[in-house]
């Protein structure tokens, strides 16, 4: 398949800082990208969205950003909270039409 | 507004039988696509659906299909269940199908024993 999701990283964090999550995506000609957040027993939840005219994009305490040179995506939590505990995918699309593909995932855990 | 919904959420299944599982996306949406999230493969496109017509398929046997009603709703059909089609399904619907937000439900766990 086009989503390959074996020994899922892992980012523990204490809570109050911020967070990196990194994603490198697999196409060029993509130009548009989503971050999600899942938890346990729900479906991936919408977080930020970027298109590949820009760089950055800012949320509520969430920042990403696009690197197109390197294919590389990047989500940036501030003040990580425990209910950011989750996995958090990154997803592309290439103007197919609904098909996103996601990365493998990546698991952050927050001690309080 | 209530989100995209997903029935049921559980389903227990017999090798070589069939299912059908059922997605009711966001009022106005017209977009509806599939996923299957499975441990060693991640999340996995299987197809999408606007205005009833099947756009986009993905990598998986003809065993799997779906469709999509004139409200929007849609259904996907896995027959001759495999113990290996075990997995969390996915659906989310967006307003339309390129560059929009896509939302999911929550999915419905489906363990073929």
């Amino acid at each position: 398949g086009e989503s390959v999701g074996l020994h899922l990283p892992t980012l523990s964090v204490q809570e109050g800082d911020n967070s990196i999550i990194n994603c490198a995506y697999s196409n060029s000609a993509s130009d548009y990208f989503i971050w999600y957040k899942q938890e346990s027993g729900k479906g991936p939840q919408f977080i930020i969205d970027i298109r590949s005219n820009m760089d950055k994009r800012q949320g509520q305490r969430v920042t990403v950003l696009l690197n197109k040179t390197v294919k590389h995506l990047s989500l940036q939590i501030a003040a990580t909270q425990p209910g950011d505990s989750a996995v958090y995918f990154c997803a592309e699309t290439y103007n197919q039409g609904g098909k996103l593909i996601f990365g493998q995932g990546t698991e952050l855990s927050v001690k309080p | 507004k209530a989100g995209v919904t997903q029935t049921p959420r559980y389903l227990i299944k017999t090798r070589g039988q069939q299912v059908t599982l059922s997605c009711s996306p966001i009022s106005g949406h017209r977009s509806v696509s599939w996923y299957q999230q499975t441990p060693g493969q991640g999340l996995q496109f299987l197809f999408e659906y606007f205005s009833e017509t099947q756009r986009n398929k993905g990598n998986f046997p003809g065993r799997f299909s779906g469709r999509q009603f004139s409200n929007s709703r849609s259904e996907m059909n896995v027959s001759t269940l495999e113990l290996g089609d075990s997995a969390l399904y996915l659906c989310a619907s967006s307003l339309a199908r390129t560059n929009t937000e896509a939302f999911f439900g929550q999915g419905t766990r489906l363990t073929v024993v």
